[in-house]
């Protein structure tokens, strides 16, 4: 079944940044669109950001577009997400999932990493 | 933004009960809804998708009707796994969006 693997979280101060990697397998990689999700502690879900299959559409919610950046390496089945001049309400768990195109369920998730934007 | 509305945001029932939870579009989605259940420390995971859908090895008492702005989320008999909370999701839009979540707690 399909696995998805989170990395790269950890304490972070502000105007800092990470990149997060989502390690795949289980599922052609390839022909999925990619999401990433990020819960705040004891907060809702929030879509963050979208790449295509084949890259060629990246999505971003207003929230994050100009300092988040999302990748993906189908050599590798990882996608990644730059996440640059991180402020304090970043933080929060970020989970990576699957979707069969720009707009669809998520299909299948990772167990997140946690990004903490702090001084 | 398509705004989604669930109500209630807090639920307390019993195993064994029916329960019902609501979700509202600000705007037509058609059918373009899946529903998550998420345990605390825990991933979401993908209950219904195209509003009535039932997602791979998900339990049958579980279903899910609605098309255009108001759909609902249906456990038959609630079982003791069940006490969670659960998310609506449109996806009519590309800018994916999340309802606020119903705390599912036992009574």
């Amino acid at each position: 079944q399909a696995q998805l693997v989170e990395s790269g979280g950890g304490v972070v101060q502000p105007g800092g940044s990470l990149r997060l990697s989502c390690a795949t397998s289980g599922f052609p990689f390839s022909l999925y669109g990619m999401y990433w999700v990020r819960q705040a502690p004891g907060k809702g879900l929030e879509w963050v950001a979208f790449i295509r299959y084949d890259s060629n559409r990246k999505n971003y919610a207003d929230s994050v577009k100009g300092r988040f950046i999302v990748s993906r390496d189908n050599a590798k089945n990882t996608a990644y997400l730059q996440l640059n001049s991180l402020r304090g309400d970043d933080t929060a768990m970020y989970f990576c999932a699957n979707g069969q195109g720009a707009a669809s369920s998520l299909d299948d998730w990772g167990q997140g990493t946690l990004v903490i934007v702090s001084s | 933004d398509i705004q989604m509305t669930q109500s209630p945001s807090t639920l307390s029932a019993s195993v064994g009960d029916r329960v019902t939870i609501t979700c509202r579009a600000s705007q037509n989605i058609n059918s373009w809804l899946a529903w998550y259940q998420q345990k605390p420390g825990k991933a979401p995971k993908l209950l219904i998708h195209k509003a009535s859908t039932l997602h791979s090895g998900v339990p049958s008492r579980f279903s899910g009707s609605g098309s255009g702005t108001d759909f609902t989320l249906t456990i038959s008999s609630l079982q003791p796994d069940d006490f969670a909370t659960y998310y609506c999701q449109q996806y009519n839009s590309h800018l994916i969006t999340f309802g606020r979540g119903t705390r599912l707690e036992i009574k």
